[in-house]
């Protein structure tokens, strides 16, 4: 069964600080990767997507790595701001089969002042 | 563009009664999906469709309908709600299939059923 495992459940770290958000899957075969950021009663937006081929996207602050080979990812946000409050959404596509999209369960991310 | 918009925001329905979610995007996207996300869980498929008068089941399709008459619109129906329907319900699009193109979500029902 496909699955896409995210650590920690939350986090809560002060202004200015680092994190890595992770991301563990099992989805065969693997087509690609994408995190989207939704922040609080609003819709999940797309952050980063990564193919097989691609092992670091940034975008801004946010820099997604992979390893195919772990089957690993992470979202690694620099100088964090209060408006990277928000859950972050690891998503990993396959390339066959009708449900195609196996969706995490989020990290929810707390930045404090 | 306004992108998806979905309708109501919130609703809080009795157990049998039935309700339509309404979708719609202007993005002229061919696909189109319904999720439902429960607390502290991934979103689950529940119906998608590749196209105007085209609909297939998802993960969870079990006590919903959808319809797809026009590109834009694409409404979820709940017949004879039930507490388990209970959860934020977000409709998305995209231009080609998902696994290729991203998805662009609307901002969500939140649905009680009580």
């Amino acid at each position: 069964k496909n699955q896409v495992e995210q650590s920690p459940q939350s986090l809560i770290i002060l202004e200015g600080k680092n994190c890595t958000l992770q991301c563990n899957y099992t989805v065969s075969p693997f087509s690609n990767l994408r995190w989207y950021k939704q922040d609080t009663g609003r819709g999940p937006v797309s952050l980063t997507i990564m193919t097989f081929s691609e092992n670091t996207k940034s975008n801004g602050r946010y820099t997604a790595t992979l390893d195919a080979d772990t089957k690993q990812s992470s979202l690694h946000i620099t100088a964090s701001q209060l408006s990277d409050s928000a859950s972050y959404i690891c998503v990993v596509s396959s390339h066959t089969g009708r449900r195609a999209l196996t969706f995490g369960s989020g990290t929810r991310l707390q930045v404090q002042p | 563009n306004a992108g998806v918009t979905q309708t109501p925001k919130f609703r809080i329905l009795k157990i049998g009664q039935s309700m339509t979610l309404q979708c719609a995007q202007d993005m002229n996207h061919n696909y189109m999906y319904w999720y439902r996300q429960d607390p502290g869980m991934g979103l689950k498929l529940i119906y998608y469709s590749v196209g105007a008068g085209i609909t297939d089941k998802g993960e969870v399709p079990n006590g919903y309908n959808v319809s797809r008459s026009t590109t834009e619109d694409f409404p979820l129906r709940l017949e004879l709600a039930a507490p388990s329907q209970t959860s934020v319900y977000f409709c998305a699009s995209s231009y080609r299939d998902p696994r290729v193109d991203t998805q662009y979500f609307g901002p969500g029902t939140r649905l009680t059923v009580l």
